[in-house]
């Protein structure tokens, strides 16, 4: 099992580009959690999904991010018109059950390093 | 305002000492509790989890207890190493903010050889 995948791991964007960010979570996790990490501050939760479904984007911003997990294929984190305030790292996190389940364990991939320039 | 503290935010120790890392949360109605570990640049590797029915868990040389009441969590790393030295992190899964995971800040470890 190798784990939870993020690619790619640094990325660098003048702003005004675009930036998407991939996950794969680890085999037989359904759940997906996207997260942010900025300089020296903590990780603040951004995004739940589950196959096809947004579940929880209470900590996305409303405009320029989206995030989707297609049926086939890894989970799609997608900041539009990237500004240097969007230089942060990127998690993905995987787990089996929801949150919501007491036993659940989230798994952690190794993030994506965005660099706005 | 559902928040998680850790204390302190940095630790310096010698090869060999025991040591305790703290977290604090504002509400006792959880799910459950996980500590990671965090290398510079490098992503999170869950050490434990602990879920609302325990009082705590083991792996190795980390113990980390839960106690719901007084809103606590500690992580206990015994004979503490160089390897050990990273950032600690803990992070809350709340009843009512279900699905996402409310982190610390974490500590900064040093184990100096």
């Amino acid at each position: 099992n190798a784990g939870v995948m993020q690619n790619p791991r640094h990325l660098v964007r003048r702003r005004g580009q675009e930036a998407r960010l991939r996950c794969s979570p680890m085999k037989g996790h359904s759940h997906v959690y996207w997260y942010r990490q900025l300089p020296e501050e903590g990780l603040k939760f951004m995004v739940y999904l589950q196959k096809e479904n947004i579940i929880d984007e209470s900590g996305m911003p409303k405009e320029r991010f989206s995030a989707e997990f297609p049926k086939e294929g890894p989970s799609i984190l997608r900041i539009q018109q990237v500004v240097r305030g969007d230089s942060a790292a990127y998690f993905c996190a995987s787990s089996k059950t929801g949150q919501g389940v007491m036993n659940t364990e989230a798994f952690f991939g190794q993030g994506t390093r965005l660099t706005v320039v | 305002k559902q928040e998680v503290t850790q204390i302190p935010a940095a630790l310096s120790v010698p090869e060999g000492e025991n040591l305790v890392l703290n977290c604090s949360f504002t509400d006792s109605a959880i799910y459950n509790l996980q500590w990671f570990r965090q290398d510079p640049g490098k992503g999170l590797t869950s050490l434990l989890l602990i879920q609302s029915s325990q009082r705590e868990q083991t792996s190795g040389r980390l113990n980390a207890s839960l106690d719901k009441s007084s809103g606590r969590s500690t992580l206990y790393i015994a004979a503490s190493q160089p390897g050990d030295s990273a950032t600690y992190l803990c992070a809350v899964g709340f009843r009512d903010s279900s699905y996402k995971l409310i982190f610390g800040s974490g500590t900064r470890l040093l184990v100096r050889p």
